[in-house]
C-alpha cells in the first residue's frame, strides 16, 4: 500500500491563482481531511469529509474548497490563492469517523507558497 | 472549548536521559487524548492515545504517557531518550467525533 499520497510536494504561486492539492489512499479509509501546518499554530483543520458525496468545514475553511467524488480521493482547491495561504498542507485519512477510535494516517505534505 | 497547551517550544535531553514533553488540556466532559510525532519533511504518525482506563498509556517506539485528571495534563514521556527520537512532537484533543485540536508542538532534540 501506498498509504495517503500528495501532489505537488512544492508549488509556488502568484496572488490570484487558483490550484489543487491533490490527495489520494489506497487503504480504502471512509474518513480524510485536510489541514494547515503555520509555524507556532500546530496544525488546523481546513475540511473534513467522512464519506464519499459528504464534506463539512473545519476550524479554517475560508478560501478553500473540497470535494469527495470517490473514496480514494479528496482534492482541495484554492479558488484564489493569497498570500495568508503560505503553509504546509497535510492531507489525513482513518478507516471510519470516530477520531477517538481510528488513527489518523498523514501524507508526506505540499509546502505551498504564495508571493 | 476544548483546548490543548504545549508550553515548551524545545526540550533538549541528552541521549539515555530521561524526556518529559508536556501538555496541558481543556475540555468539557471526559477527554480523548493523543500524542502525534513529525519527523523531518514528513507527515504526522501516531504515537499513542487515552481514551479511558489506566492512567499510564504506552505507545510506540517505548513512549508512554501520563494522564493526569486533577493537574489537566497528558505528558510524553520515555525512560532512556535516542537521538533518533530528535523530531516535533503534537498533543491533541477530540472536539468531537470527527474533529481533533493540535497543540502547537514541542521539538524535542536529542543530543549524542
Amino acid at each position: 500500500n501506498a498509504g495517503v499520497t500528495q501532489t505537488p510536494k512544492f508549488q509556488v504561486l502568484k496572488t490570484g491563482q487558483s490550484m489543487t492539492l491533490q490527495c489520494a489512499q489506497d487503504m480504502n479509509h471512509e474518513y480524510m481531511s485536510w489541514y494547515r501546518q503555520d509555524p507556532g499554530m500546530g496544525l488546523r483543520l481546513i475540511h473534513y469529509s467522512v464519506g464519499a458525496g459528504i464534506t463539512d468545514q473545519g476550524e479554517v475553511p475560508n478560501g478553500y474548497n473540497v470535494s469527495r467524488s470517490t473514496t480514494e480521493d479528496f482534492p482541495l482547491r484554492l479558488l484564489s490563492a493569497a498570500p495568508s495561504q503560505t503553509s504546509v498542507y497535510f492531507c489525513a485519512s482513518s478507516r471510519s469517523r470516530g477520531v477517538e477510535y481510528n488513527e489518523q494516517f498523514f501524507g508526506p505534505g505540499t509546502r505551498l507558497t504564495v508571493l | 472549548a476544548q483546548s490543548v497547551a504545549q508550553p515548551e517550544d524545545q526540550v533538549n535531553v541528552a541521549e539515555g536521559n530521561p524526556l518529559t514533553v508536556k501538555c496541558t488540556y481543556s475540555v468539557s466532559g471526559n477527554p480523548y487524548l493523543f500524542w502525534y510525532v513529525q519527523y523531518p519533511n514528513r507527515g504526522l504518525q501516531f504515537l499513542l492515545k487515552y481514551i479511558t482506563g489506566d492512567n499510564l498509556v504506552k505507545g510506540s517506539y517505548g513512549f508512554e504517557a501520563e494522564f493526569n485528571k486533577s493537574q489537566t495534563s497528558f505528558h510524553l514521556k520515555k525512560p532512556s531518550a535516542l537521538v533518533s527520537d530528535s523530531a516535533l512532537y503534537f498533543c491533541a484533543v477530540r472536539v468531537n467525533t470527527d474533529k481533533l485540536i493540535f497543540g502547537t508542538g514541542t521539538r524535542l532534540q536529542v543530543f549524542p
